[in-house]
């Protein structure tokens, strides 16, 4: 059974500061997904991330994947108040399954001034 | 607006009722997924369907809970005698042919 774990759970930040968010997975994925969830809404989907070694980039944010490690991260350059949200890694299944995704826990991020 | 509707938003019952969801992805999205989210988790996939094919559930999928899909295009989710536990957030989620995620904005259940 595939497994995905993020750390931390809980992630309080100043402004300004950076960090980093891990996500492991217990089995071998070709994809890996990186979303945001703010309270009360959907997920909002934020990168995808396809083979090994693969790095994306949009504003503050950076996701990587090494598949060998089975591992993601998440890294937050000079936080702003904005990016409080909850975020999530997920990890894709193949075959037939495609599409079906295993969500890690959730990291809750607050970005305080 | 990424062409996902859910309805309704908001659903309030009381145990033992029986409530059922919809969900109207946009037409290239072939495949459709459910999950549910519990308060402070992560979603968990429920089931999905390609084309009006229900392909896979998850033995989260309980006998109260039945999906359907019949045309392929709009899909409904039922739970029948409903618990406290089945209190979440359902998430569908549609996929178009090149693997683009939609999610449609969610239906939160609250059973008292």
């Amino acid at each position: 059974e595939l497994k995905v774990e993020q750390n931390p759970l809980f992630l309080s930040m100043q402004e300004g500061k950076n960090y980093t968010i891990y996500c492991n997975y217990s089995t071998t994925s070709d994809r890996l997904y990186w979303y945001r969830q703010d309270p009360g809404k959907s997920l909002e989907s934020l990168f995808v991330l396809l083979s090994n070694g693969a790095v994306k980039q949009e504003g503050r944010l950076m996701a990587s994947l090494d598949t060998k490690a089975r591992l993601s991260t998440l890294h937050i350059t000079a936080a702003v108040h904005d990016l409080s949200a909850t975020y999530f890694c997920a990890v894709g299944a193949g075959g037939t399954s495609y599409g079906k995704l295993t969500f890690g826990q959730g990291t809750i991020l607050t970005v305080h001034p | 607006d990424t062409g996902v509707s859910q309805n309704p938003r908001h659903k309030i019952t009381k145990r033992g009722q029986n409530v059922t969801f919809r969900c109207d992805p946009i037409s290239e999205h072939n495949r459709l997924y459910w999950y549910r989210q519990t308060l402070g988790q992560g979603p968990e996939f429920l089931t999905y369907f390609q084309n009006e094919a229900q392909l896979e559930k998850s033995r989260l999928l309980s006998d109260r809970f039945s999906a359907e899909r019949p045309k392929g295009s709009f899909s409904t989710l039922e739970i029948q005698r409903t618990e406290q536990g089945d209190s979440a957030m359902y998430l569908c989620i549609g996929l178009s042919a090149y693997n683009e995620q939609f999610f449609g904005p969610g239906t939160r259940l609250t059973v008292l």
